[in-house]
């Protein structure tokens, strides 16, 4: 079992639509959990990160941890056609260094 | 915001050949860089950490003596491909990292490395 499980998809929504990006992991230690967003043939950049259980907000995106079901969530509201891309989790225990990655989910908004 | 720049973006060679990467964080030392390789479609899989001025640590699986990692400065840590098969065309990506998992860290842009 991976440590960290990611949907590949694609998804596919129209313009304006509520997006849900999800990744479940296995590991209790990890206390850090962020979102890295990946265009076509480009370095990651981070997006958000949060530690430890909760709601952050940043504009239209919005990242859920809930450390009790080992699930962490990323919610991109009024999605528009540049915000399609390959969103990865990634995550880190404390003190450590090594991210662990999902997957990535390749998500297209149609305008 | 603070930039990582990788040279080249992209680079050909003929199998057998030796290939370098720089990889260099612009407006912060970057005490800690990752070499990470992605290939088409999938996730980033972690090559090796480096510390500057030490030698790096490498993943398992991944060869030391095909990959060589220096950190020299911390604003400099280069890859060297050596003796480049086709097998190793992939996208090479850089992360530089200044302290704790929540302070200053970058990913480079990309070196797409392809191998004839």
């Amino acid at each position: 079992q991976k440590e960290v499980e990611q949907d590949p998809g694609p998804l596919s929504v129209p313009e304006g639509a509520i997006v849900s990006l999800n990744c479940t992991y296995s590991n209790s230690a990890f206390q850090y959990f962020m979102w890295y967003r990946q265009y076509s043939r480009k370095g990651p950049e981070l997006l958000m990160y949060t530690y430890s259980s909760g709601n952050k907000e940043d504009g239209r995106f919005t990242a859920q941890v809930d450390k009790s079901s080992k699930y962490i969530s990323l919610f991109i509201r009024d999605s528009q056609p540049s915000d399609s891309a390959t969103y990865l989790c990634a995550m880190i225990s404390q003190g450590a260094q090594k991210l662990v990655f999902g997957q990535g989910t390749r998500l297209t908004i149609n305008p | 915001g603070a930039v990582v720049s990788q040279h080249p973006s992209w680079v050909i060679c003929k199998s057998g050949t030796s290939v370098k990467i720089e990889c260099r964080s612009l407006d912060f030392q970057a005490t800690t860089m990752f070499w990470y390789r992605q290939f088409p479609k999938q996730s980033l899989m972690l090559m090796a950490t480096s510390n500057e001025g030490s030698k790096a640590t490498y993943e398992q699986g991944v060869e030391k003596d095909k990959f060589l990692i220096n950190h020299a400065s911390l604003t400099l840590s280069t890859l060297t491909v050596t003796s480049a098969h086709p097998e190793d065309s992939s996208f090479y990506i850089c992360r530089g990292l200044a302290g704790g998992p929540t302070d200053t860290q970058y990913f480079g842009p990309g070196t797409r490395l392809t191998v004839l």
